[in-house]
């Protein structure tokens, strides 16, 4: 079985340009999840999807952070214009439902620096 | 928003010896999942404990989640060069098992077992 796929695995940009991750789950998992992970912390929810709908985005930065799940599968998150506490690794993750049981299965993230 | 706070931050230890990591919170939890990232991955599941005062094995891998349902522990016996890790405590929130499968992370305890 395929796992999360995530691309690209590192990004550099310039504060201020704009940058954007994509993410395709295990084929059949519902629920789709984006983390930022800062060095030396845990990973911190950014929004969560079920099937194509949020189900939370409270901590997503929505001045300057966008995401999409269109067709319900995989899944874009965009950053415009980006900052220099952005630099982080963004971690993708699915799972087969909302059911606080569900194991989550969490792509290689991708690496992004702002310089 | 609920915390989770870990400790120790970092754990550097020789090979064949014991350990444990404490995840511990004012809240009480619905589930407390237990997970292991290393360099460059994400997150993998090692346990999801529900029950309070729960216990669970897994190889040399010792979890318990306390009677409140507000901290867990684990506990690695004869540690090995493979342990090397980030160990990541993630608690669901909400008494009801409602909550979405939104999880909350601790910073996370890094773990060195030296040859």
């Amino acid at each position: 079985e395929a796992g999360v796929a995530q691309s690209p695995r590192y990004k550099i940009i310039e504060k201020r340009q704009s940058v954007a991750f994509w993410c395709n789950p295990i084929s059949g998992h519902a629920t789709l999840y984006w983390y930022q992970q800062i060095l030396g912390q845990g990973p911190k929810l950014l929004i969560q999807f079920q099937n194509n709908g949020v189900v939370d985005d409270s901590q997503l930065p929505k001045d300057r952070f966008s995401a999409e799940r269109l067709k319900g599968v995989d899944s874009t998150l965009k950053i415009q214009p980006a900052k220099l506490e952005d630099s982080a690794v963004y971690l993708c993750a699915s799972s087969l439902g909302l059911a606080n049981y569900n194991e989550q299965f969490f792509g290689p993230g991708t690496r992004l620096t702002v310089l | 928003t609920q915390l989770l706070e870990q400790s120790p931050q970092f754990l550097s230890i020789q090979e064949g010896e014991n350990l444990t990591v404490y995840c511990n919170s004012s809240s009480v939890f619905s589930s407390l999942q237990w997970y292991r990232q290393e360099p460059g991955e994400g997150p993998v599941l090692l346990v999801t404990v529900v029950t309070g005062g729960e216990v669970k094995k897994l190889k040399r891998l010792t979890f318990q989640f306390g009677d409140a349902r507000k901290d867990s522990s684990l506990h690695i016996t004869a540690a090995q060069p493979g342990d090397t890790g980030l160990y990541l405590c993630a608690g669901a929130e909400g008494a009801g098992g409602t909550s979405y499968g939104k999880l909350t992370f601790g910073q996370g305890t890094i773990l060195t077992v030296h040859p």
